[in-house]
């Protein structure tokens, strides 16, 4: 059974720096790894989504990047800004597309 | 383009009272469906997904149930609520399959209080 493993569960950043997140998965036979923002009280909307055969993601300025060997996924958040604060979920799939999640990275971006 | 509704949006209900929470799906077919909750504190816990009409899995043995009598209609019940069944519960579609990203879409969700 697939596992993920978010780090760190918090981070609060000033206004302008860069945004690392981090999630690791136990099983490399991988479909995809989606990356999600959730609000407080809200649903999740879908960030990126990184199929098993690329290496990484790219939209507007979020890059998720996939290595599968090492078992890891990367969130980057470029110049980051108040209205980026959310947590951040990562998660896979198995056969019948049951996601795994981890727990989530709260993110504050402080002005 | 594909929608996901829940309804409603929050819920109070006092224990031991029935539950019927309702997700639908618009521009898609034969999706595959989920329900999952979040518990305060908590991560995602998938409780069910259906793969057809009729046709329910379920990953966590409880007080609920689902049922799947349309194919874009996914239901959540109980007939009795516990204090233990407060929480924020998410429904999401995927569609599998040869040439599927496996991409998974979520609803806006139900806050469910019980008292």
């Amino acid at each position: 059974k697939q596992e993920v493993t978010q780090i760190p569960a918090a981070l609060s950043v000033p206004e302008g720096e860069n945004l690392v997140l981090n999630c690791s998965f136990t099983d490399s036979a991988i479909y995809n790894l989606q990356w999600f923002r959730q609000d407080p009280g809200k649903g999740l909307t879908s960030l990126l989504l990184i199929q098993s055969s690329q290496r990484e993601q790219t939209s507007g300025r979020l890059n998720a990047s996939l290595d599968k060997s090492s078992g890891r996924s990367t969130l980057y958040i470029a110049a980051s800004q108040p209205g980026d604060s959310a947590t951040y979920l990562c998660a896979g799939p198995d056969s019948w597309g049951k996601l795994q999640f981890g727990a989530g990275t709260q993110v504050v971006v402080t002005p | 383009s594909q929608t996901i509704h829940q309804w409603p949006a929050t819920l109070v209900q006092p224990v031991g009272s029935p539950l019927s929470l309702e997700c639908t799906v618009e521009g898609t077919s034969n999706p595959n469906l989920y329900w999952y909750r979040q518990a305060a504190g908590r991560g995602l816990q998938l409780l069910f997904y259906s793969v057809g009409i009729g046709q329910i899995s379920s990953e966590v043995p409880q007080n609920l149930s689902a049922s799947r009598p349309q194919d874009r209609q996914f239901i959540l019940s109980s007939k009795k609520l516990l204090l233990s069944d407060s929480g924020f519960y998410l429904c999401a579609w995927t569609r599998l399959g040869a040439g599927s990203s496996y991409e998974q879409y979520f609803g806006p969700g139900t806050r469910l209080t019980v008292t």
